[in-house]
């Protein structure tokens, strides 16, 4: 257990709908990233949260967005749904102890989206 | 732009026997390189990573990797594969400016041990 966790667990829903995901990082780590995984594409980054404020950008559509709240814990918000986006989606937090650090992204299980 | 790969999409290997999945990175600077494990219907698992020193990093398992700055290459070992090994591998690049940071995947190397 990486201590990231993540929900729903599963998530079924229609085209052109709208859904959050749910991330909790691990107890101490700042930072949490959002990472997509499909067949076709493989595993992609798409956005990166440090202390409330996004650092990084990947991969993300305009469709989606995320946020990192007060307590730390993020959503990522996708709208307007596309059989495409059909997923896993896994949340990762490290600690990042700065500039250069090195730090360790540990990941949760992963929330698996299929629209229908 | 820093990225890896991973030349094999699948490797096969009795139990008992050594394993290598290989990985090769282009990245300017110093690399921070990983490696993950993952698991039917589960999430990635870190396995190790290499900052600097050593060129041969412990990890979980009893997986180890060695980093050659020559050939540039980060491949993954184990001295004897058990059949619980057989899973998903992912190689990354770590990626990052100040606070900025992120994971940069290769396409990930099916590992199948069999008795």
């Amino acid at each position: 257990d990486s201590g990231v966790t993540q929900t729903p667990k599963h998530l079924i829903t229609a085209t052109g709908q709208r859904v959050t995901l749910r991330c909790s990082p691990r107890s101490g780590d700042l930072s949490v990233y959002w990472y997509q995984q499909s067949l076709d594409q493989g595993l992609q980054f798409l956005i990166q949260y440090y202390n409330g404020e996004e650092r990084a950008k990947g991969n993300i559509l305009e469709r989606f967005s995320a946020q990192q709240f007060p307590d730390l814990h993020s959503e990522l918000n996708l709208s307007s749904l596309e059989l495409g986006d059909s997923a896993l989606y896994f949340c990762a937090s490290s600690v990042l102890r700065g500039a250069g650090g090195p730090d360790t992204q540990y990941f949760g299980p992963g929330t698996r989206l299929t629209v229908l | 732009a820093q990225s890896v790969a991973q030349p094999e999409d699948q490797v096969n290997v009795a139990e008992g026997n050594p394993l290598t999945v290989k990985c090769t990175y282009s990245v300017s600077g110093n690399p921070y390189l990983f490696w993950y494990v993952q698991y039917p219907n589960r999430g990635l698992q870190f396995l190790l990573k290499y900052i600097t020193g050593d060129n041969l990093v412990k990890g979980s398992y009893g997986f180890e990797a060695e980093f050659n700055k020559s050939q540039t290459s980060f491949h993954l070992k184990k001295p004897s594969a058990l059949v619980s090994d057989s899973a998903l591998y992912f190689c990354a690049v770590r990626v990052s400016t100040g606070t900025a940071s992120k994971l940069t995947f290769g396409t990930g190397t099916r590992l199948q041990v069999t008795l």
